[in-house]
């Protein structure tokens, strides 16, 4: 059964700690992996997609890497403002652009 | 900007009623995607559509339908609310299905409540 894993389930970083999310997936046939961020009271926002493995995205202080196996959103010196749900999604190639996600990871950071 | 609506923010039902959640996309997008939202549990599909009074069941399709007349919008009917619906129902579109570049753009949700 295809899978997504995600971990921790929440993290609490100081302001500047840098750290790294996980998503882990058990998945045929990836097409894609999608990294979205979710606010309190919205709907999930795209982030990055990633493709193949070795491949890297960056955005501000966010960085997004891909394995065979698992993909990594590092966080460098995050501020309060990057507090959010990080949601991770497969994209299984199927026509209608389906994706699995994973449960997410809640982050806060404290100034 | 692509901007998805959701009609409702908030909706109350009792059990048994049939309830209509409606969604609105403005950038002629082809692809149209309800998930529910609930803790520890991420995101699961329950319909999608991908044109015009075209659609597919998702993960969790049992109790809920939908119904898509015009592009621009797609209909979740949950024919008889049960209290194993309460949730945040997201919808999404995207622009094509065959490509992978397409990200979903989500509405900010409707928190269902069934009493």
């Amino acid at each position: 059964e295809d899978q997504v894993t995600q971990s921790p389930e929440a993290l609490r970083l100081q302001e500047g700690e840098s750290s790294s999310l996980n998503c882990s997936y058990t998945v045929s046939g990836l097409r894609g992996l999608f990294w979205y961020r979710q606010d309190p009271g919205k709907g999930p926002e795209f982030l990055f997609t990633l493709y193949s493995a070795g491949e890297e995205k960056e955005k501000e202080r966010l960085k997004a890497t891909l394995t065979k196996k698992e993909s990594f959103l590092h966080i460098t010196a995050p501020k309060p403002e990057d507090s959010a749900t990080y949601l991770c999604a497969v994209h299984l190639g199927e026509y209608g652009n389906k994706l699995v996600f994973g449960a997410g990871t809640i982050l806060r950071v404290k100034s | 900007d692509v901007k998805v609506t959701q009609s409702s923010r908030y909706l109350v039902k009792r059990t048994g009623e049939k309830v209509f959640l409606e969604c609105v996309q403005d950038m002629d997008h082809e692809n149209m995607f309800w998930y529910r939202q609930d803790p520890g549990l991420g995101l699961r599909l329950i319909y999608f559509s991908y044109d015009v009074k075209m659609k597919e069941k998702g993960d969790i399709p049992e109790g809920y339908s939908v119904s898509r007349e015009k592009k621009e919008r797609f209909s979740l009917i949950l024919e008889s609310a049960s209290t194993n619906q309460t949730s945040m129902y997201l919808c999404a579109s995207s622009l094509d299905g065959t490509d992978f570049n397409s990200p979903l753009h989500f509405g900010n949700g409707t928190r269902l409540t069934v009493t």
